[in-house]
């Protein structure tokens, strides 16, 4: 059983910029969600993906878009990319409708200059 | 509504001493509730899950946590710390949306440090 993968790792851009982060959920995992994890804080919930479409979201503005693919994989984008923007992007995968275990990948890390 | 508050941000311990983390919640319907553990530059991985079933739950690594309605806590325990415990832990309660969408809540984290 693969479980849930993330790339790329590590990642370095500028103000301004657009970036693309992205997940393979676990076999069998058709929800995916995305969280952003600043340095020394806990993980805020960016959204959710279920039947390739978002499924509820957290307090983030527009630019943070997603998609979700026939084979459940997803994308995270970021356009017009700031400092504060500089965080661990979290991916998890579960059974739509089971309870909140989460399986997580590693996380790519994104740095904004 | 549903919240949850690690009461420690930071706990040390020693190698060999028993690891406390507290964790309470509020929720207005029967809690689904969680213990994520972090280790440096990793992801989250499950330590453990309550869900109506047992109230004294045992998970991976020696951990186990009790919930306890009445005190509406949620508190983690290990009878003794491991260096590789060293890691950030972080309570999760589980409430339902529209649509039996569950919305997690996550708490801030507790820093356990064990010391040799």
């Amino acid at each position: 059983e693969t479980g849930v993968t993330q790339s790329p790792t590590h990642l370095i851009k500028t103000r301004g910029q657009q970036v693309t982060l992205r997940c393979s959920s676990q076999s069998g995992h058709n929800t995916v969600s995305w969280y952003q994890q600043a340095l020394g804080q806990g993980p805020q919930f960016i959204f959710q993906y279920y039947r390739e479409e978002e499924n509820g979201r957290g307090n983030f503005p527009p630019r943070f878009s997603g998609l979700q693919f026939p084979n459940y994989s997803s994308e995270l984008n970021v356009n017009a990319l700031e400092l504060d923007d500089s965080a661990l992007y979290l991916c998890a995968s579960r059974p739509w409708g089971a309870g909140g275990e989460l399986f997580f990948g590693e996380g790519s890390r994104l740095t904004v200059l | 509504a549903q919240s949850v508050t690690q009461l420690d941000s930071h706990v040390s311990v020693s190698e060999g001493t028993p690891v406390l983390l507290r964790c309470n919640y509020s929720s207005s319907y029967s809690p689904s509730l969680f213990w994520y553990v972090q280790h440096p530059n990793k992801g989250l991985q499950l330590l453990l899950k309550y869900t109506s079933a047992a109230t004294l739950v045992k998970g991976i690594n020696g951990f186990e946590a009790e919930f306890k309605k009445s005190e509406t806590s949620f508190h983690l325990t290990k009878p003794s710390a491991h260096m590789s415990d060293a890691a950030e832990y972080f309570c999760v309660v589980s409430a339902h949306n529209a649509g039996n969408n569950r919305k997690l809540i996550w708490g801030l984290g507790t820093s356990l440090a064990v010391n040799p």
